[in-house]
Formats: structure tokens, sequence, C-alpha cells
């Protein structure tokens, strides 16, 4: 099974500043990796697919990159909206499997 | 608009069983393969089963391998996931999401559906 480690666990910021979330794949998922955002109460949502494409609707604060095992989602100035809890998910191989998910809280 | 709505979940005894439906639109159903991801209370997301688009293939997590049945009718764009001899470690979240694996990422997801396995 390919475990997806998070980074950090929870971060607080405050509105402007810029936030940077790592996952890190126990083996290569090459760039089958995605990116979901999910608020209090809600079903998440999906960001990134394949590592860096943005999903429809997805403001261009957000950016994805990376490849192979290490992966990252930048939020270049955080906006009211986007203090929620981010998970990444690999679909390179079965099981599919999640981050723990990071937290971004308001400072 | 493409939408997901789930339905079926609520409170079972330990040992029973529950069957969850997610009814799909604005979308060619049948086309797309669809996943069950669950989520406890308070914890992260856990990936259930995926189904491709004939319903010919299907996939489980070891957790619940023998235990859950995933399904689909693409007659009546209903995907569905029968659980049986619940535990109180099923108690979730459940939604159904468009996607898994070769089909792409979860890029639609439901609403949700609660689960709770309680005596």
């Amino acid at each position: 099974e390919i475990v997806l480690t998070q980074s950090p666990a929870t971060m607080s910021l405050s509105p402007g500043e810029r936030a940077t979330l790592s996952c890190r794949a126990s083996q290569s998922v090459t760039r089958y990796l995605a990116w979901y955002q999910q608020k209090p109460g809600q079903a998440p949502r999906l960001l990134f697919y394949d590592a860096s494409n943005r999903a429809t609707g997805i403001p261009a604060r957000f950016s994805g990159s990376g490849s192979g095992t290490d992966f990252t989602l930048t939020i270049s100035s955080l906006e009211p909206e986007d203090f929620a809890v981010y998970y990444c998910q690999q679909r390179s191989d079965w099981p599919l499997t999640f981050g723990g998910g990071t937290k971004v809280e308001i400072k | 608009e493409v939408q997901l709505l789930e339905s079926g979940g609520g409170l079972v005894q330990p040992g029973g069983s529950l069957r969850l439906s997610c009814a799909a639109s604005g979308f060619t159903f049948s086309s797309q393969a669809m996943s069950w991801v669950r989520q406890a209370p308070g914890k992260g997301l856990e990936w259930v089963s995926t189904i491709n688009n004939s319903g010919g293939l299907t996939y489980y997590a070891d957790s619940v391998k023998g235990q859950f049945t995933i399904s689909r009718d693409n007659s009546k764009n209903t995907l569905y996931l029968q659980m049986n001899s619940l535990r109180a470690e099923d108690t979730a979240v459940y939604y159904c999401a468009k996607g898994g694996r070769a089909s792409g990422p979860f890029d639609i997801w439901g609403q949700g559906t609660m689960v709770t396995v309680s005596s």
C-alpha cells in the first residue's frame, strides 16, 4: 500500500499569507496525485489532479507541483474561504489512498 | 448540472446490513467509473471501493473486502453499496464519487450519507 504523509498536520496563518503544504509518498506515484479541499460539513472538492492540473473553477492563487514521491500544494495569498482541510490522494496503484490531511487554520 | 445524491444511511445495530444508493445526473453515468469514500467522525478520508463503467470490475479496500459489495445499474444511473456484518468502526459519512484510478480523480462528490453502527 502506498502511504501518503502530509505535513504539517496543522498550519496557523493569517489571510494574505502564503501556505505551502507537502505530501510525500512511500513510493513513486509518478504524477497520479490529486489534492482536495474540505470545509466543515461539506464534501471534499477536487483542486488538482495529476499533480499540477487545476480543476474547473479553482482560483489561480492555488498551484500544485511535484512528481515521483514529493508533491506540494501552494496557496499564494490566503483568502478567508481557503481555511479548510486539504488532502492529497494517489491513484497510481490499488488500494487508492489518501494522506492524513493538513488543516489550514486562521492565526 | 452534474450531481450525485446519496441515500440509505441511518442507524443500524452491529451485525446488521444496509444498502446505500447514489443517484447520478448531468453526465453519462455508464461511461464513468464510480467509487465510495468514507470518513469516520473527526477523521480523514478513506477509499472504500471502485467499480468500472460496465460493472464488470470491482475493487475494495482490505478493511471492507468480503463485507461490502459495490454494484451499479446503468439503466437507472445509480450506484450501490451493500454493507453487511456492520461493525462500530464502519460508522462514517459515506460519499459516492465519480472517478477512480484509470478513469481519473474523484472530480464529483455527493453530499454524503451518515451510517451509524450502534446498539
